[in-house]
């Protein structure tokens, strides 16, 4: 069954430390990947995809992620975070099998201390 | 990028009556979604919304509890029928954006119309 796995449910980060939020999925196909970061009240922005190509993506906010087939991972990376970045992080997964509708991990809460 | 405007963004709703949520995009897309995000959880699709066809729905969603329409492809409306306490969530609509040549592309949101059903 496909399945997207997001381990960590909530972490603390220090402003200014690095923060890496884990995502694993399984999937039969080539998946398309994405990170969307849902801050308190707000609608979901998307932060970075990957479809295929340079397996390190860039994305918005600074924000970076590595799809790592062997591992069946995406995990996000941002080297320095800063308060701002407080909120809930969705990894998503699809494939076009799937008519293009994404598979949700249950998200990262990430709360950022001064 | 896609703007999509959701109306109502919040509403308090009784037992037993029907809400109904409408979801506008700024330009004709193909595929619009519906997904059912509960209290602290994450997003779960009820629906794909393909103009022109019924809705296609997800395990464990059906049409008599959330009818939708799509008269459209700059519209979609998703309503929740015969409300209970279960029924509290966010539902937001989203739309592909999908890139020249056919490939797949990201999913805009909107910023969800959130409902609590007393």
């Amino acid at each position: 069954a496909q399945s997207v796995t997001q381990p960590d449910i909530h972490i603390t980060v220090s402003e200014g430390a690095s923060l890496e939020l884990r995502c694993n999925y399984s999937y039969g196909a080539t998946p398309y990947l994405f990170w969307y970061v849902q801050s308190p009240g707000q609608g979901l922005q998307l932060l970075l995809k990957y479809f295929s190509g340079d397996t390190l993506v860039q994305g918005i906010k600074g924000f970076e992620a590595e799809f790592k087939r062997s591992q069946s991972s995406f995990n996000l990376r941002k080297p320095s975070v800063h308060w701002s970045d407080a909120a809930e992080y969705f990894c998503a997964v699809g494939d076009l099998n799937s008519g293009y509708a994404l598979n949700f991990g249950k998200g990262t809460s990430l709360l950022v201390t001064p | 990028s896609a703007v999509i405007s959701q109306k109502p963004s919040r509403d308090i709703c009784q037992r037993g009556t029907s809400l109904t949520i409408q979801c506008q995009v700024d330009s004709q897309v193909t595929m619009m979604f519906w997904y059912r995000q509960q209290p602290g959880q994450s997003l779960t699709l009820i629906a794909t919304a393909n103009q022109g066809s019924e809705a296609t729905y997800e395990s464990g969603f059906v049409i008599d509890k959330f009818p939708i329409s799509r008269p459209n492809l700059t519209f979609s409306t998703l309503t929740v029928s015969n409300m209970s306490p279960e029924d509290s969530s966010i539902y937001l609509c989203s739309v592909e954006n999908r890139l020249a040549g056919g490939e797949s592309g990201e999913l805009f949101f909107g910023e969800g119309s959130r409902l609590t059903v007393l």
